[in-house]
């Protein structure tokens, strides 16, 4: 079956540093990849989005890449910082029958300061 | 634009209560979504629509219903309220379909059935 898979695990890092999660997807080849951000007690919040002949993309201290070979998407934030503290959740349009976005179960990122 | 507003932000129901989650959306978008959260757990999809009068099921569409008979408007109803539908619901709405589309999402009601 098609599925998404985030690292469940919650990502600690120290200020300053560069934080790097993973998106990884199965039995699917996606024209286009998106990432959100999700605060606790808040809905997600659209950040990038990613095409597949777009090896990589850039935005402020966001960079995501795109490996359809591998079929995982890698979010990085640079210079990371406390306020980048939240859950990322990645979301690929999956079902062709549906017509709609399947997220993935998201990564929460602890910035320490 | 106030984008996406739900209401009510908290709720308990009792078992085989009924309630109607709302969802309003202000910035003219044909598309529309309800989605459910449990704790730790990716969003799953309950129902969609691409436009007034038009709805259709998601990936979890039991135990609830939706109608959309305005562009703005696409309320969520909960029949016989059962233990397993205590979640967080998250309205969404899109201005497109299609592998572009990104999509906005309300502050979510959180919903206790005890």
């Amino acid at each position: 079956s098609q599925k998404i898979e985030q690292n469940s695990e919650a990502l600690n890092i120290q200020e300053g540093k560069t934080a790097t999660l993973t998106c990884n997807y199965t039995n699917y080849s996606p024209a286009y990849l998106q990432w959100y951000r999700q605060d606790p007690g808040r809905g997600p919040v659209f950040l990038l989005l990613i095409r597949e002949n777009e090896k990589e993309k850039r935005k402020e201290r966001l960079k995501v890449t795109f490996d359809t070979t591998l079929k995982q998407s890698l979010f990085h934030i640079t210079a990371s910082q406390p306020a980048d503290s939240a859950t990322y959740l990645c979301a690929l349009y999956m079902d062709m029958g549906r017509r709609a976005l399947t997220f993935g179960s998201g990564t929460r990122l602890q910035v320490q300061p | 634009n106030a984008g996406v507003t739900q209401t009510p932000k908290f709720r308990i129901l009792k078992i085989g209560q009924s309630m109607t989650l709302q969802c309003t959306q202000d910035m003219n978008h044909n598309y529309m979504y309800w989605y459910r959260q449990d704790p730790g757990m990716g969003l799953k999809l309950i129902y969609y629509s691409v436009g007034a009068g038009i709805t259709d099921k998601g990936e979890v569409p039991n135990g609830y219903n939706v109608s959309r008979s305005t562009t703005e408007d696409f309320p969520l109803r909960l029949e016989l309220a059962a233990p397993s539908q205590t979640s967080v619901y998250f309205c969404a709405s899109s201005p497109t379909r299609g592998e572009q589309e990104t999509q906005y999402f309300g502050p979510g009601t959180r919903l206790l059935v005890l």
